[in-house]
């Protein structure tokens, strides 16, 4: 069946400091995929999706580049804050139905 | 503000007591989940529902029930709970439109313990 696998944490940085987390998956069609964040006391919501090869998705500084050659989407932050604390989740839907497939999540802390 | 509540944060029970984790959404969603989230383990999706009084079975269904008997409600039961159901349960909803892009809104959680 459809999987994601991303890198596992946790993630420390430095303030202004480069993220990358890492999200492989695995699925028979073409999915759409996702990156949810989950910050402390809070549900799930999402980050950027990107429905087809190529699309790059962004929001508040992030992005992921849906790469189907290399069946990948890892998402990135050139200057990370103190406020980008949070669980980071890739998920991928696939076309059929609206269920998500979610990865294992990544914790990251970022430090003053 | 598009709201998904989940009725309680927090709760603990006994092993063996049935458990009702309630979850409503503002949103007239046609689809409802419920997930449990687990360190290392990530959201496993327990049970969803496309529409009233219709329930599909998720990845991980054993254990537990559901219950859509009106279209903003979506509720999980836990029959006869065990210690091995202490989790993080997350209730979530989505529209009905293309399937696959929609974008699933979900509640803060509500973190079960069973003793």
């Amino acid at each position: 069946g459809d999987s994601v696998t991303q890198m596992e944490g946790p993630v420390t940085l430095s303030e202004e400091a480069f993220l990358t987390i890492n999200c492989t998956y695995t699925a028979t069609g073409y999915p759409s995929l996702f990156w949810y964040v989950q910050y402390p006391g809070e549900g799930l919501q999402l980050l950027l999706k990107a429905t087809k090869a190529d699309d790059k998705g962004s929001n508040k500084g992030f992005e992921a580049t849906y790469r189907k050659e290399t069946t990948s989407f890892h998402l990135e932050k050139g200057s990370v804050q103190v406020s980008d604390s949070a669980v980071y989740f890739c998920a991928l839907s696939d076309r059929s139905d609206y269920k998500l497939s979610f990865g294992a999540g990544t914790t990251v802390t970022v430090r003053a | 503000d598009v709201k998904v509540t989940q009725s309680s944060r927090y709760l603990v029970k006994r092993t063996g007591e049935k458990v009702f984790l309630e979850c409503v959404q503002d949103m007239d969603h046609e689809n409802m989940f419920w997930y449990r989230q687990d360190p290392g383990l990530g959201l496993r999706l327990i049970y969803f529902s496309y529409d009233v009084k219709m329930k599909e079975k998720g990845d991980i269904p054993e254990g537990y029930s559901v219950s859509r008997e009106k279209k903003e409600r979506f509720s999980l039961i836990l029959e006869s709970a065990s210690t091995n159901q202490t989790s993080m349960y997350l209730c979530a909803s989505s529209p009905t439109g293309e399937a696959g892009a929609n974008v699933l809104t979900f509640g803060a959680g509500s973190r079960l313990t069973v003793l």
